[in-house]
């Protein structure tokens, strides 16, 4: 999507490995999210960030972790992945945190991990 | 609990009639509720947010109305496309930051 970029695209990893997604983005945008998406469930908030080393947990946020240390990479951690992290992940970012405009989110094309 | 509701997981609608997709949500008091279309394999796409004290919104062939005290939305294509098959999410939002996802409707357009 443009403006977002998130990698690797796909990843398979063993239980127990540290995983670390990136997203990058090149819109100049304070938020970013991280979400995953999960079939049953609609997609759930994991962190996200309100500006460069601003970070809060969403609903899913235990076995995560995240970093922004600049304004246009935001990386997400599985610290020791599990099986019940396989998931698709997705990145978004947002000028405003949505609502105060008319504009929503921008969200990555994701990435599938497969934790075996 | 908390709960939004896309009460239909597929819907097919012949080309050119009205498809009609209904998000209903429990325990939110959403300030804002945003709808996304999704294609497979790829994130999110936004399409229409609507204010709380906003009673219709559109935008080309898309209407989307949002009833507070029914605590529901609905969200109307017209003349509709095979290239609007895809799966559309309901998000409410309660405030920054606060935007929560239904698993989606599948939409199928038929020629």
């Amino acid at each position: 999507d443009a403006g977002i970029t998130q990698s690797p695209r796909h990843k398979v990893t063993e239980t127990g490995t540290p995983v670390t997604l990136r997203c990058h983005q090149t819109e100049n945008h304070r938020y970013m999210y991280w979400y995953r998406q999960d079939p049953g469930h609609g997609l759930r908030l994991i962190h996200y960030s309100y500006g460069v080393k601003d970070t809060d947990k969403g609903e899913v946020s235990d076995g995560y972790s995240v970093s922004r240390s600049k304004t246009e990479d935001f990386l997400l951690t599985l610290e020791s992945a599990t099986s019940s992290q396989t998931s698709v992940y997705f990145c978004a970012i947002s000028e405003s945190g949505g609502g105060l405009a008319n504009y929503g989110y921008t969200f990555g094309s994701g990435t599938r991990l497969t934790v075996v | 609990s908390q709960k939004i509701e896309q009460n239909s997981e597929a819907l097919n609608i012949q080309e050119g009639k009205t498809a009609t997709l209904t998000c209903n949500y429990t325990n939110y008091s959403p300030a804002y509720l945003q709808w996304y279309r999704q294609d497979p394999g790829r994130g999110p796409v936004f399409l229409l947010l609507i204010r709380e004290n906003e009673k219709e919104k559109r935008k080309e062939r898309l209407k989307v109305t949002f009833d507070t005290t029914l605590k529901q939305s609905l969200f109307h294509i017209t003349a509709s496309q095979p290239a609007d098959s895809a799966t559309y999410l309901c998000a409410p939002q309660t405030g920054a930051n606060n935007l929560f996802f239904g698993t989606g409707t599948r939409l199928t357009v038929i020629p």
